[in-house]
């Protein structure tokens, strides 16, 4: 059982979509941060979360991290091809405790 | 580029051969990583170094050993390979829990 449970696993949508994933844990984490990895490359940091009910955007990327600390969701308007890739989130239990999630793997179709 | 650099980029072993995956940074951060990908596990941590001249266990050390060089080198090293090690792994270094980890590209790794 992952410690942090990534939804939906799969999503394939149309350009100018918009769509959510999500990120949950029963854990508490002091930070909570999403990468995005391509084929054949390690996983590239988009944002880092600190404090509960936090939001930060990124152009159409919008991450929020929920007020108990447990959970974060990525929304993203207005999807194009380049978004397409595996979207990983991650948890710090501890100074150097870093959890993953099995990511969701999006395709946006031209 | 500055970055993480990761060697080999593949490799393909026998059940019970040994190697070492080499991993070097220059972006002079003190803590250093070592996970493995597997299909639906997501990244897990096999070891880290939080400085120079420490290591310690992550989720899944049994079957690897690490050694912090110095300051810009993490090696990891499989001692006798099983084909359960078969994954990729990824190298990454950090200069705080916040500040996010940078990852190298990856080591594709098959045992047979």
């Amino acid at each position: 059982t992952q410690l942090l449970e990534q939804s939906p696993q799969f999503l394939s949508i149309q350009e100018g979509e918009n769509l959510t994933v999500y990120c949950n844990s029963s854990s508490v984490f002091s930070s909570l941060q999403w990468y995005r990895q391509e084929p054949g490359e390690g996983p590239v940091l988009l944002v880092t979360v600190v404090t509960g009910g936090e939001v930060k955007k990124l152009k159409r990327l919008t991450f929020q991290f929920g007020d108990a600390r447990k959970d974060s969701s990525l929304h993203i308007t207005a999807a194009q091809p380049g978004d397409t890739g595996l979207y990983l989130c991650a948890g710090a239990l501890g100074w150097d405790d870093m959890r993953f999630g099995a990511g969701t793997r999006l395709t946006v179709k031209p | 580029n500055a970055g993480v650099t990761q060697t080999p980029k593949f490799q393909v072993l026998k059940t019970g051969q040994s190697m070492t995956l080499q991993c070097a940074q220059d972006m002079n951060h003190n803590s250093m990583y070592w996970y493995r990908q597997d299909p639906g596990m997501g990244l897990r941590l096999i070891y880290y170094s939080a400085s120079e001249g420490t290591t310690d266990k992550g989720e899944v050390p049994n079957g690897y050993n690490v050694s912090r060089l110095n300051k810009r080198e993490f090696s990891l090293r499989l001692e006798s390979a099983a084909p359960s090690q078969t994954s990729v792994y990824f190298c990454a270094s950090s200069a705080g829990r916040v500040a996010g980890y940078t990852f190298g590209s990856g080591t594709r790794l098959t045992v047979v």
